[in-house]
């Protein structure tokens, strides 16, 4: 149980578009989903918390303007990365947190994004 | 605030040797501790975890003990595989930090035949 999936695995873009990648609790309901980014070799780094209903909490030094997330149900949240430049390139993972489970979180598979 | 620092990498060990990859914390309340495992190009996966002190989180010869005295979760592994080359974070999650998880930076392993 409690599987995270990411869609799209893998994306290119031209800069200046804007991508969405989502994040799905498959078998159960995610009241808080968080956004990680990792550079290569490195670790995760929180960029927001998403919560359903609810606007996302950013960390310090991310840009919500520039990462909306939406969390519109219970297994759902997305990440927009808006008019993407080469330096967003990056790998973004996505969990989901289970109330009840000593927060535990359930990570998705991961998002390459290339920005050429 | 929360940290988490590991052991530095990389780590280079023969098929069978034994494992020990350090982690101590600092946490202003009463976290979980856990070991997440991430094979190249794919998400984090959950080793194992320990939810109070003196708890022993155990997963596929994989052992961490929560040693709230030194505050550490210690990561061992009796004879590691080539299959067991990958990068391990250890993390912490404070219900008192709204859930949010505090990652070290990640040490990466590699098991030769």
């Amino acid at each position: 149980g409690a599987v995270v999936s990411q869609h799209p695995s893998w994306v290119i873009c031209k800069s200046g578009t804007s991508v969405k990648i989502e994040c799905r609790s498959l078998d159960f309901q995610a009241t808080t989903m968080f956004w990680y980014r990792q550079f290569p070799k490195q670790s995760l780094m929180l960029m927001a918390t998403s919560n359903e209903g609810s606007k996302a909490t950013y960390e310090q030094g991310v840009e919500k303007d520039k990462f909306l997330i939406n969390h519109a149900s219970l297994t759902l949240s997305t990440l927009t990365v808006t008019s993407a430049h080469p330096e967003d390139s990056s790998f973004y993972i996505c969990s989901a947190d289970t109330s009840g489970h000593y927060n535990e979180q359930f990570f998705g598979p991961g998002t390459r994004l290339t920005v050429l | 605030g929360n940290s988490v620092t590991q052991m530095e990498g990389p780590v280079t060990l023969s098929e069978e040797a034994f494992l020990t990859i350090n982690c101590t914390y600092t946490a202003t309340g009463y976290p979980s501790l856990f070991w997440y495992v991430q094979y190249p190009g794919e998400g984090l996966q959950l080793l194992l975890k320990a939810t109070k002190a003196d708890d022993k989180g155990s997963n596929k010869g994989f052992e961490a003990t929560y040693r709230k005295e030194t505050t550490s979760f210690h990561l061992e592994k009796g004879s590691v595989q080539v299959s067991d080359s990958a990068v391990y974070f250890c993390a912490l999650s404070d219900i008192t930090n709204a859930g949010k998880s505090t990652f070290g930076d990640g040490t990466t392993l590699t098991v030769k035949p």
